[in-house]
């Protein structure tokens, strides 16, 4: 059973610039979603997916979006990329069996994003 | 506006000393609540979790942590710590089944 895994490790950007980064679930997964980790700070919440479809968002605007496929891998996508947009940028995969329903979930290992 | 503090950014300890790392939440209903570790250069790893059942959790390498519903807590400790110990632990709160929220983290420094 494979973890999750991320891609790149390292990215640089330019100011202005738009940014794809990828993520393969765990096998067996249905759920990921995408933290933005700032240093020296926690996990901020950016947005889940559940079987391809939007399932909950934090405060980020709308130059973050996101897409998950049917084979549960993910991308993050953020475009007109500004200074504050360099962090740590972590996938997590979970299994959702409902709703209502609690979960664990597993992170990869993230993605270092400098923006310039 | 939901919440997760941790009351101490850091904390130094001696090897094999307890420590206790403290963590409140605001919320009055029905939270599923986590501790993270993250090492160096690595992602988050789960230590352990509150789903439901018995309010006293605890992990396979000595940590335990106890629900506190009163309090609003979530206080993870461990009896004797080792130097392979020092990391950054995050506690987390899973609100409305989709939101994870974290703390801004407590790097321990288990020191010989």
């Amino acid at each position: 059973e494979t973890g999750v895994t991320q891609s790149p490790t390292h990215l640089i950007k330019t100011r202005g610039q738009q940014v794809t980064l990828r993520c393969s679930s765990q096998s067996g997964h249905n759920t990921v979603s995408w933290y933005q980790q700032a240093l020296g700070q926690g996990p901020q919440f950016i947005f889940q997916y559940y079987r391809e479809e939007e399932n909950g968002r934090g405060n980020f605007p709308p130059r973050f979006s996101g897409l998950q496929f049917p084979n549960y891998s993910s991308e993050l996508n953020v475009n007109a990329l500004e200074l504050d947009d360099s962090a740590l940028y972590l996938c997590a995969s979970s299994f959702g069996t409902g709703p209502l329903v609690p979960y664990e979930q597993y992170f990869g290992p993230g993605t270092r994003l400098t923006v310039t | 506006a939901q919440s997760v503090t941790q009351l101490d950014s850091q904390v130094p300890v001696f090897e094999e000393a307890p420590v206790e790392l403290r963590c409140n939440y605001s919320s009055s209903v029905s939270v599923y609540l986590f501790w993270y570790v993250q090492y160096p250069n690595q992602g988050l790893q789960l230590l352990l979790k509150y789903l439901s059942g018995s309010t006293l959790v605890e992990s396979i390498n000595g940590f335990e942590a106890e629900f506190n519903k009163s309090q609003t807590s979530f206080h993870l400790r461990k009896p004797s710590v080792h130097i392979s110990d020092t990391a950054e632990y995050f506690c987390a709160v899973l609100y409305n089944f989709n939101k994870f929220y974290f703390g801004s983290g407590t790097k321990l420094n288990v020191k010989p």
